[in-house]
C-alpha cells in the first residue's frame, strides 16, 4: 500500500523553464514533508521540506506548495537548470509513527540544454 | 570529510553467505537508520536506532541484524542471504528522533548470485 505516490516516472523540461514534480498521499496523520534529490550511485540529499501548518516554502530557485484538502504536494524549480536533473523523492513523516519517513517511488527530471 | 560513510560501495555474493554492511557517521548524530532501496526503486526503512537503542523494526526478516556499538556506526548484518535481498542499502542519520532531515550515505549495492 503506497502511502506516498510519484505518479510521474520522469519528466523532461528544456533549461530555464519551470520544472514541476507532483507528490500525492493517502495518510492524514502526515504532518512533515520532505524533498530529497538523488544523482546516480549517490545517496539522497536532502532539497527542501514544508510542515503541514504551511502550505509553501521557499529556499531559492525551489519552491513547495502543500495543498492539504487534496492531499497533494509539488516542487517547483525555477529557472531549470542541468544540474538539477537527478531523480526526485517526495517522503512524508508522521510524528506519531516515530521519524519513519516514507518515500515515494521518484521522478526522473531530465533538464535538457 | 565524508558525513555518512558506508562499505562496500559493492558486494556481490552467493545466497546462503552471511555478509555485513558497515555505516558510519562524523555529523555527532545520535539517531541512525538503514533503508532499503528495491529493485522498484522505492526506499523503505527497516531499522531506526537513537543512542545505541532500537526504535524502529520494521517487518524485517530475522536474518537481517542491526548492531550499534556508538553512536557514531550502525552496522547491518545478514544471514543466509536469498536473492530477494540484492538491493541498494542506504544508511541514514539525524539529530534526534523527531528532527525533520536526515543525511544519507552513498549506498551499498548488494548482489546476490
Amino acid at each position: 500500500d503506497q502511502q506516498v505516490k510519484q505518479n510521474s516516472p520522469s519528466l523532461s523540461v528544456q533549461e530555464g523553464r519551470i520544472s514541476i514534480l507532483n507528490c500525492d498521499y493517502t495518510n492524514s496523520m502526515f504532518d512533515y514533508f520532505l524533498w530529497y534529490k538523488k544523482y546516480p550511485a549517490e545517496g539522497p540529499t536532502f532539497l527542501i521540506s514544508i510542515s503541514s501548518i504551511k502550505d509553501k516554502n521557499e529556499d531559492g530557485r525551489f519552491t513547495v506548495f502543500l495543498n492539504k484538502s487534496a492531499k497533494h504536494l509539488s516542487l517547483h524549480i525555477v529557472p531549470s537548470q542541468p544540474g538539477d536533473s537527478a531523480v526526485y523523492f517526495c517522503a512524508a513523516r508522521a510524528m506519531e509513527y516515530g521519524n519513519k519517513l516514507v518515500f515515494g517511488a521518484g521522478t526522473i527530471l531530465r533538464v535538457k540544454s | 570529510d565524508t558525513a555518512v560513510s558506508q562499505t562496500p560501495k559493492y558486494l556481490v555474493t552467493q545466497m546462503g553467505n552471511d555478509k555485513s554492511i558497515k555505516c558510519e557517521q562524523n555529523l555527532g548524530h545520535d539517531t541512525m537508520y538503514w533503508y532499503k532501496q528495491d529493485s522498484k526503486k522505492f526506499l523503505k526503512i527497516m531499522f531506526s536506532y537513537n543512542n545505541k537503542e532500537l526504535i524502529i523494526n520494521e517487518t524485517v526478516p530475522n536474518r537481517f541484524s542491526p548492531k550499534s556499538p556508538d553512536k557514531a556506526h550502525l552496522n547491518l548484518h545478514i544471514n543466509s542471504l536469498e536473492l530477494g535481498d540484492s538491493a541498494v542499502y542506504f544508511c541514514a542519520s539525524s539529530s534526534g528522533t523527531v528532527t525533520r532531515e536526515q543525511f544519507f550515505g552513498p549506498g551499498t549495492r548488494l548482489t546476490v548470485l
